[in-house]
């Protein structure tokens, strides 16, 4: 069976420090996919990053960067000069096949950050 | 257009009541999602349409219905709901292998 598992269940920095959200994951496929959501207070869901289980080449992207290690089954977010403007919930997410040809995207817990000024 | 469009964005219904969340895209995946979200949890998926046919239904209780006119557009049918339905309804679409996997800004529904 798949799982995510976000430990931090919340994250309080103040202004520009860095910040890593962890992210672990769990299945027994070789193909799947990993993505960040970015979930602020107004609800929407934005998307970050999709990686798939093939790629491990580490990802930046401004001030984000992602760092994927197949042998940890990690899949780590770093924000870095943080800013108010990161406080939200983010969610790591592993999408992979369910059986037949369904697939489905299954979520951790998220990491609420709270970034004060 | 890489957008997914719900509407309405906030409703209150009673429990008595017959309503239908709408979601639309025009980016030209063949599947689409339905998600509830309760306050301070991860979305959980209800159900996902694979080139217009129900493929997954996460046992989700009858008093929701999904529907899938065609492949730009989902709904979902409320009817008989309960104050503990009430949560943020939320919209997905994806192409081949989760690309472009893209959420709506959700229905916000209260049950009264």
């Amino acid at each position: 069976a798949q799982k995510v598992t976000q430990a931090q269940t919340e994250i309080s920095v103040v202004e520009k420090e860095d910040v890593t959200l962890d992210c672990v994951y769990e299945t027994r496929d070789t193909t799947y996919y990993l993505f960040w959501y970015k979930q602020p207070p107004s609800g929407e869901l934005v998307f970050l990053i999709r990686r798939n289980s093939f790629d491990e080449q580490n990802e930046i992207s401004g001030r984000y960067s992602w760092n994927f290690q197949k042998s940890t089954s990690s899949f780590n977010f770093t924000i870095t000069a943080s800013q108010v403007v990161d406080s939200a919930v983010y969610f790591c997410a592993l999408y992979l096949n369910s059986g037949g040809s369904n697939y489905k995207l299954t979520f951790g817990k998220g990491t609420l950050l709270t970034v004060n000024p | 257009d890489t957008e997914v469009t719900q509407t309405p964005k906030h409703l209150v219904m009673g429990m008595t009541n017959k309503k239908s969340l709408k979601c639309e895209q025009h980016m030209g995946h063949r599947a689409m999602y339905w998600y509830k979200q309760k306050a301070k949890k991860p979305p959980e998926l209800m159900f996902v349409y694979s080139y217009e046919k129900l493929s997954i239904n996460e046992s989700v209780p009858s008093r929701f219905s999904p529907e899938c006119p065609n492949s730009s557009l989902l709904n979902l049918h409320l009817h008989a709901l309960q104050p503990e339905d009430s949560a943020l309804y939320l919209c997905a679409s994806s192409g081949v292998g989760g690309s472009g996997y893209t959420f709506g800004s959700g229905t916000r529904l209260t049950v009264v």
